[in-house]
């Protein structure tokens, strides 16, 4: 059975870091784009970002709103994904979720997401 | 960047009537290569992750009820559910990924009248 569990997120304040592990099992993550999407407390769906495979060369890309703050990155060896997020905002406060894609681009399985509050 | 916008925002449909959730993209999401295109809607309920319904826009997730259905080509396509059940209660989200960044629309709340 495929899963994904998310962890690290908390209680941050505002310009400080904060970094979300995504842990896959059930399936061989190396295979598979990873990508990190957001939900805002009572709002719709945000893509955040992605982590191709290896095969095609761990590209990553950015949504506009956190590119240069935060970097996807992966360790197929312990099927983790992770997302290191840096000088964080109050509007960066949601729900995260590690999701599994295929094609790149649509999610077929994603996990139960963890929530991360900036605020001071 | 393309713009996702679903219509309407809430929707209230009787048990065992037809619900159709619209998705409109800013621009085409077909890809001539392999004439696809790039769209897929999701359910989601209260406290849960989305849930893949379709992708390719017309294709079925392996599990998922013949009820669901998707259709459209280019830029307007459709999520219809042929005979709504009480556990299909949920906000519905249709998201391009022709191109990143890859979008959503806002969702659609779907209630029982």
């Amino acid at each position: 059975e495929v899963q994904l569990v998310e962890s690290g997120g908390g209680l941050v304040q505002p310009g400080r870091s904060l970094r979300l592990s995504c842990t896959g099992s059930g399936f061989t993550s190396g295979d598979y784009a990873m990508t990190w999407v957001r939900q805002a407390p009572g709002k719709g769906l945000e893509w955040v970002g992605l982590i191709k495979s290896k095969a095609y060369g761990e590209t990553t890309q950015y949504a506009a709103s956190v590119k240069g703050r935060f970097t996807i990155s992966r360790d197929d060896s312990k099927n983790i994904a992770y997302l290191q997020m840096n000088s964080l905002k109050t509007e960066d406060t949601a729900v995260y979720y590690c999701t599994r894609g295929r094609s790149w681009g649509y999610f077929d399985y994603w996990g139960q997401g963890t929530l991360v509050t900036v605020s001071s | 960047d393309i713009v996702m916008t679903q219509s309407p925002h809430s929707l209230s449909v009787s048990l065992g009537e037809r619900a159709t959730i619209n998705c409109k993209s800013s621009q085409s999401v077909l890809y001539s290569s392999n004439n696809q295109n790039y769209l897929a809607w999701y359910q989601q309920k209260p406290g849960q992750p989305p849930k893949l319904l379709i992708y390719w826009a017309s294709t079925r997730e392996s599990g998922v009820p013949d009820r669901f259905s998707g259709s459209g080509s280019e830029t307007d396509f459709t999520l219809t559910i042929s005979s709504l059940q009480a556990e299909d209660v949920a906000v519905y989200y249709c998201q391009q990924f022709y191109s990143t960044p890859y979008s959503f629309g806002q969702g659609t709340k779907l209630e029982i009248k």
